[in-house]
């Protein structure tokens, strides 16, 4: 079963950018990769998604390896409201993985 | 996007009880899922349940515990059967919708 491996913690200033790293080695050719964050006591919210292509959207961007075995979700300017457990996850698998805990200092 | 809810919020249980947790959608959909995460854990997928068809159980689940119910595309619920005090976690429906998934906020179940 393909998992992610993410780092378990990262830490940011606030007001700059972030980059979140994810291994996806076994990754097979229709996986999509998905991230999502958490925030305390709420369900996961998602962020952005991709196949092969770099993505961006209002929350983020999504860079992924040309051999997409890695991706990096990469916030632009980090805000307090963004310190979260952050997932990446090959969509469809049936575990979401530890996730990176992001903790933004003012 | 969409907009998910779920019944109750929270619940304290018996062991040997069963809780019916309810999923409400505010849009049509075919795709739902039941999460379970575990105090301090991440997110594992319980079953898909798709409307018209039997829930699929992911490896470790089965029907006669967690039994599924999706009569309409907008609505769905998860039975906690015979519940025992490792079935305390937090309890998650989720949807996909174009490619996204969406998650309700959880039913937090603490059985005694």
């Amino acid at each position: 079963d393909a998992k992610t491996t993410q780092p378990n913690s990262m830490e940011s200033n606030e007001e700059e950018p972030v980059h979140l790293p994810c291994n996806h080695s076994t990754i097979s050719g229709t996986d999509y990769i998905h991230w999502y964050r958490q925030l305390p006591s709420q369900g996961p919210e998602y962020v952005i998604h991709g196949l092969t292509s770099n993505v961006n959207n209002r929350m983020a961007s999504l860079a992924i390896a040309e051999d997409r075995k890695s991706s990096t979700l990469i916030l632009h300017r980090a805000t307090l409201r963004d310190a979260a457990v952050y997932y990446c996850i090959l969509w469809g698998k049936s575990t979401f993985g530890d996730g990176t805990t992001l903790t933004v200092k003012p | 996007s969409a907009v998910i809810s779920q019944k109750p919020s929270r619940d304290i249980c018996q062991r040997g009880t069963s809780l019916t947790i309810q999923c409400q959608v505010d849009s049509q959909v075919t795709m739902m899922f039941w999460y379970r995460q575990q105090p301090g854990q991440s997110l594992t997928l319980i079953a898909t349940a798709n409307q018209g068809s039997e829930a699929t159980y992911e490896s470790g689940f089965v029907i006669d515990k967690f039994p599924i119910s999706r009569p309409n595309l907008t609505f769905s619920t998860l039975t906690v059967s015979n519940m025992s005090p490792e079935d305390s976690s937090i309890y998650l429906c989720s949807v996909l919708i174009w490619g996204e998934q969406y998650f309700g906020p959880g039913t937090r179940l603490t059985v005694t």
